[in-house]
């Protein structure tokens, strides 16, 4: 069964370090997400791209955050300075397209723990 | 008000029995429902997902979908210790880039 690919799973930084995330989506999948997901919360959308452009970042705090999808394929997120807030669980998503039917289908997730 | 809203639980049900799960939304024009589980420490899995008003059955899983109140369900027949995990409404948007909205969740207890 086709998989979406994240690493690292875990991550531990110290504030205002650089830390980074790689997706590899399902093979086919124009479409990729990066969700933010905060202990007891549910996701909330990063960015969003279709192929290599990105069509939603309205969420991204680009300050710190950034996102590319050079080729149209695998996507690294990055952080930088992380701050204590940005604890969470990143995670990767892809579909076929955006609209209609096409299901999400989620990596296992990046887990990162800022002290 | 939230566009996805979901109530954050405990839910608790003994073993057997059916646990009901709601969600409701604001988009009033959604037309694409989903129901993802997601285990604690794991990233959420599909179970369902429903386009269209009235029930769709899956196993022991079932979706239900009001468009006139804007109102999404999963009843869980038989509950199982194994149910026990958290339950995702996610509302696709209406906007052209279709993304997922999340609920925040609803955990379930599945008591033996």
């Amino acid at each position: 069964e086709a998989e979406v690919a994240q690493s690292p799973r875990y991550k531990i930084t110290e504030k205002s370090q650089a830390v980074a995330f790689w997706c590899d989506p399902i093979s086919g999948h124009a479409t990729l997400y990066w969700y933010r997901q905060i202990l007891g919360q549910g996701p909330e959308l990063l960015v969003q791209f279709q192929d290599e452009s990105v069509v939603d970042d309205s969420q991204l705090p680009k300050d710190r955050f950034s996102a590319e999808r050079l080729k149209g394929v695998d996507s690294t997120l990055k952080i930088q300075p992380a701050e204590l807030g940005d604890s969470a669980m990143y995670l990767c998503a892809s579909s076929r397209l955006a609209t209609g039917a096409n299901v999400l289908t989620f990596g296992a997730g990046s887990r990162l723990t800022v002290l | 008000q939230k566009e996805v809203e979901q109530n954050s639980g405990p839910l608790s049900v003994p073993e057997g029995a059916i646990a009901s799960l709601n969600c409701t939304y604001s988009d009033r024009v959604s037309q694409s429902f989903f129901w993802y589980r997601q285990y604690s420490g794991k990233s959420p899995e599909l179970i369902m997902s429903i386009y269209s008003n009235g029930d769709k059955e899956d196993g022991r899983f079932t979706a239900q979908l009001n468009k006139a109140s804007q109102y999404v369900s999963l009843l869980i027949r038989d509950s199982q210790p194994s149910d026990s995990a958290t339950y995702l409404c996610a509302v696709r948007s209406t906007s052209n880039t279709g993304k997922l909205i999340f609920g925040q969740g609803t955990t379930l207890q599945v008591k033996p």
